[in-house]
């Protein structure tokens, strides 16, 4: 049973850092890339960053380009982002997020397993 | 980047009744265009990928048809639990978008 764990969220004030963590069971992890995602309160879905299975292709929404860095540890079977300069519209539920289409880079694939899950809340 | 407009933004029906949801692209994402069903409280699910494929577990009242700018999901007996919200996804292109939401309330 493919499993995604997200960790890391919390209350945070704005211009500080937090560092999301998605532990993940049940699937060759270093096959697909991986993605995260958020729902801000209110909002719709927003594709947040994603690393391909190699790491050799990242992307980033341009809402959070220049502040937000993602990694893996294929070892761990581990997804991370680092988020600095937080700002209160980053406030949101962020999901951690695996790609269905085995060895493909970034795009032209589909999300086929979500977490739960980790709120993020950026308020002074 | 590749904007998505989706519409309606909601829509009201009854259970039995057959419903129509589009998503258009800003510019050809050839079939790369998934479908998503999200309801309060629990992840979202992939419904369909490649505008027309069926992920596993999904009913068959659900599908996709487009290629190129537009595209529609069409449920074509409503039942109780699909009243949810529906985003449609480019994957064509980095940054992926989705659509703005379409919110299904019964009627």
């Amino acid at each position: 049973e493919v499993q995604l764990v997200e960790s890391g969220g919390g209350l945070v004030q704005p211009g500080r850092s937090l560092r999301l963590s998605c532990a993940t069971s049940g699937f060759t992890f270093d096959d697909y890339a991986m993605h995260w995602v958020r729902q801000g309160p209110g909002k719709g879905l927003e594709w947040v960053s994603g690393i391909s299975w190699n790491s050799q292709s990242i992307g980033y929404a341009d809402s959070v380009k220049g502040r937000f860095t993602i990694s893996r540890d294929n070892a761990k079977n581990s997804l991370n982002l680092r988020m600095n300069s937080l700002r209160t519209e980053d406030t949101a539920l962020y999901y951690c997020v695996k790609d269905r289409a085995i060895r493909r880079w970034l795009a032209r694939g589909a999300f086929d397993y979500w977490g739960q899950g980790t709120l993020v809340t950026v308020s002074s | 980047d590749i904007q998505m407009t989706q519409s309606p933004s909601s829509l009201s029906a009854s259970v039995g009744d057959r419903v129509t949801i589009t998503c258009r692209a800003s510019q050809s994402i050839n079939n790369y265009l998934n479908w998503y069903q999200l309801k309060s409280g629990t992840a979202p699910k992939l419904l369909l990928y490649a505008a027309s494929s069926l992920q596993s577990g999904v009913p068959s009242r659900f599908s996709g048809s487009g290629s190129g700018t537009d595209f529609t999901l069409t449920i074509s007996s409503l039942q109780p639990e699909d009243f949810a919200t529906y985003y449609c996804q480019q994957s064509y292109s980095t940054p992926i978008i989705f659509g703005q939401g379409t919110r299904l309330q019964i009627k």
